[in-house]
């Protein structure tokens, strides 16, 4: 069965650079949803989207903003990249919002290193 | 707020031994409340569910967990662990909107 595309898996960039991650829902997932997840950390809530629009905002830094496109895919993009955003960074999706109350389907995350 | 508790950072148990993960939450409404396991490098995978009905839930991969709503708990529980079992343990709770909130995590280590 399709799972959560998240591309790349790994990533390394220089500090005040830009990072863009990508996720791909499951088809017919319309609710997609990030998470960061630090070294030993559990994952923290940044933002999600239903149908496109920002449904949900977390602990997501200024510095970061992110989209659904027409397809549902979804974009984190991220600037000036600080050693401190170094985490492995989760997509997740649903139908309808439910993923609160149906759990959700997550990808295998992108790994972003900052140097 | 909603929180939600996992006592144990890590646990670790023999092959074949019971297991038994806590979580305890924190929550004014009746809770959805999960489990999902993360093997090192991978996304989590829902174990279970629960918002209502039986308080005892099964699973994949052989787990159950029981919510006890006077305790406040939702303790993941397996009869008979495997080696694969060894992978970090999440609770969480859905926190209404569409966030979900996790537990810090408890990583198992199984022995031979």
């Amino acid at each position: 069965a399709a799972g959560v595309i998240q591309s790349p898996r790994h990533l390394i960039k220089e500090k005040r650079e830009t990072a863009t991650l990508k996720c791909y829902p499951i088809p017919r997932h319309d609710t997609v949803y990030w998470y960061q997840q630090g070294p030993g950390q559990d994952p923290q809530f940044l933002i999600s989207f239903y149908e496109k629009m920002q449904s949900d905002k977390g602990s997501i830094p200024d510095r970061f903003s992110a989209q659904q496109f027409s397809d549902y895919h979804s974009e984190l993009n991220m600037s000036s990249l600080e050693l401190g955003d170094s985490a492995l960074y989760f997509c997740a999706s649903s139908q309808m919002g439910q993923g609160t109350e149906g759990g959700y389907t997550f990808g295998s995350g992108t790994r972003l290193t900052v140097v | 707020a909603q929180s939600v508790t996992q006592p144990d950072i890590h646990i670790t148990v023999s092959e074949g031994a019971s297991l038994e993960l806590r979580c305890n939450y924190s929550y004014g409404a009746t809770p959805y409340l999960f489990w999902y396991v993360q093997s090192p490098g991978q996304g989590l995978q829902l174990l279970l569910k629960y918002f209502s009905g039986d308080t005892l839930v099964q699973g994949i991969k052989g787990f159950e967990a029981e919510f006890k709503r006077s305790q406040s708990s939702f303790n993941l529980r397996k009869p008979s662990v495997h080696w694969s079992d060894a992978a970090e343990y999440f609770c969480a709770v859905g926190a209404g909107g569409f966030k979900t909130i996790f537990g810090a995590g408890t990583r198992l280590f199984v022995k031979a």
